[in-house]
């Protein structure tokens, strides 16, 4: 299975700035995902990136709050705009193996003030 | 309203003890997957279940995907601490070609 880098692992960022989270495959996918997790809690889709292609967007999500990159077929980011306490929350990519289920990366650990 | 629907939220039993985790759904899916998260960690992919009615063992856990495929278990024997964490399963469905995450079960094993 693939293997996920994603960083940074944790930030603690002020109300109104924006975080960009990198995503790095150790080999080409098609398709990856963006989630948001409450500690303790299940994930929430954000968006599904292919390469060469705008994402898609779940519903409740916007691209102008989540602005994704996908720039080939092994990198990522999500940018995280104008964050406000409410932001706060664990953001995961993940890649799928085609219905045989996700590899994760480790996610990032917001935390907005 | 999540597709899948765990029971319990969140679990404490003693090291030893015997547990299982469902995961329930009014809707099929192709396969389910379930996941083991440890804290600053990303979801694991412990197991995928295809046809219903199946049962697989990964040492001391078992899992078994429900025949019509909307349903599934997971239960750990003689649990030990190492088995602490959030336990998620999956349901994909080829129409959409998407995910559905459960809501998620928080075990603690106390030593």
């Amino acid at each position: 299975s693939a293997v996920i880098s994603q960083k940074p692992s944790r930030d603690i960022c002020q109300r109104g700035t924006s975080l960009t989270i990198q995503c790095q495959v150790d080999s080409q996918v098609t398709m990856m995902f963006w989630y948001r997790q409450q500690p303790g809690q299940s994930l929430t889709l954000i968006a599904t990136a292919n390469q060469g292609s705008e994402a898609t967007y779940e519903s409740g999500f916007v691209i102008d709050k989540f602005p994704i990159s996908r720039p080939n077929l092994t990198f990522s980011t999500l940018t995280v705009s104008n964050m406000s306490p409410e932001d706060s929350s664990i953001y995961l990519c993940s890649v799928s193996g085609q219905g045989y289920g996700y590899t994760f990366g480790s996610g990032t650990r917001l935390t907005v003030v | 309203t999540q597709l899948l629907e765990q029971s319990p939220q969140f679990l404490s039993i003693q090291e030893g003890e015997n547990l299982t985790v469902y995961c329930n759904s009014s809707s099929v899916f192709s396969s389910l997957q379930w996941y083991r998260q440890e804290p600053g960690e990303g979801p694991v992919l412990l197991v995928t279940v295809v046809t219903g009615g199946e049962v697989k063992k990964l040492k001391r856990l078992t899992f078994q995907f429900g025949d019509a495929r909307k349903d599934s278990s997971l239960h750990i024997t003689a649990a030990q601490p190492g088995d602490t964490g959030l336990y998620l399963c999956a349901g994909f469905k080829n129409t959409g070609n998407q995910f559905y995450f459960g809501t998620g079960t928080s075990l603690t094993v106390i030593p």
